[in-house]
């Protein structure tokens, strides 16, 4: 069955040091996604990604936040400067868009010391 | 904001149905329902979705009253691995511009 696969699953970084996260999406979706997970918090949205470009974001996703589809697989989110807050679970997702069912990868554990 | 209110917790023996409420009293003629779930710290899983007919999958049944203003998700047969938050989102169908927004979700603690 396909599956959305993310790397890393885990990443320890120091303050002030860029992150980027990846995802393989499933192939023949056109819909990419990403949210987050703060220990203990609520599933938040941060971005949708459509056509290699983004269709909206939240506002949590401010200039500190990129996502890019670089060769159309790959689909990275990129934190520039890691602050302590941006520890969290990052999720991604996938959809054609056609039933709104949603897939999501493992999640990459994000640890910012 | 969630658009959907859901009880924080509940229990379920293993073996007995488990059955999980939703009020979405706003919701849109548009809008359909969405469950999905999360097993501990892993990613959403889609269960099922539904306007306003009664659905059923391999995981669960969806009931939802006729005014829509409230659903029902139904684990027939609930095993231990089925603890995990479960989740009850309003969206609409068409487009993937919609985004999913969780809620704070039900634990269910399934149980020997």
């Amino acid at each position: 069955e396909p599956e959305v696969t993310q790397t890393p699953s885990h990443q320890v970084t120091q303050m002030g040091q860029e992150v980027i996260l990846r995802c393989v999406p499933i192939s023949n979706h056109l819909y990419f996604y990403w949210y987050r997970q703060i220990l203990g918090q609520k599933v938040e949205f941060l971005v949708s990604f459509y056509n290699n470009e983004i269709s909206e974001k939240s506002e949590i996703f401010d200039d500190q936040f990129s996502v890019e589809r670089p060769d159309g697989s790959n689909f990275t989110l990129k934190i520039r400067s890691t602050k302590l807050e941006d520890s969290a679970m990052y999720f991604c997702a996938s959809g054609t868009g056609d039933t709104g069912e949603l897939f999501f990868g493992e999640g990459s554990r994000l640890t910012v010391l | 904001d969630a658009k959907t209110t859901q009880p924080p917790s509940m229990d379920c023996a293993e073996g007995r149905a488990a059955n999980l409420p939703c009020n979405h009293s706003t919701i849109s003629g548009n809008e359909y329902v969405y469950w999905y779930r999360q097993i501990h710290s892993q990613g959403p899983q889609y269960i099922i979705h539904g306007l306003k007919n009664n659905e059923t999958n391999e995981m669960a049944s969806l009931i939802i009253t006729e005014d829509r203003k409230s659903s029902t998700l139904i684990l027939p047969h609930a095993t231990l691995r089925d603890t995990a938050v479960y989740y009850c989102i309003v969206r609409p169908l068409w487009g993937g511009y919609n985004k999913l927004i969780f809620g704070a979700g039900t634990r269910l603690a399934v149980h020997p």
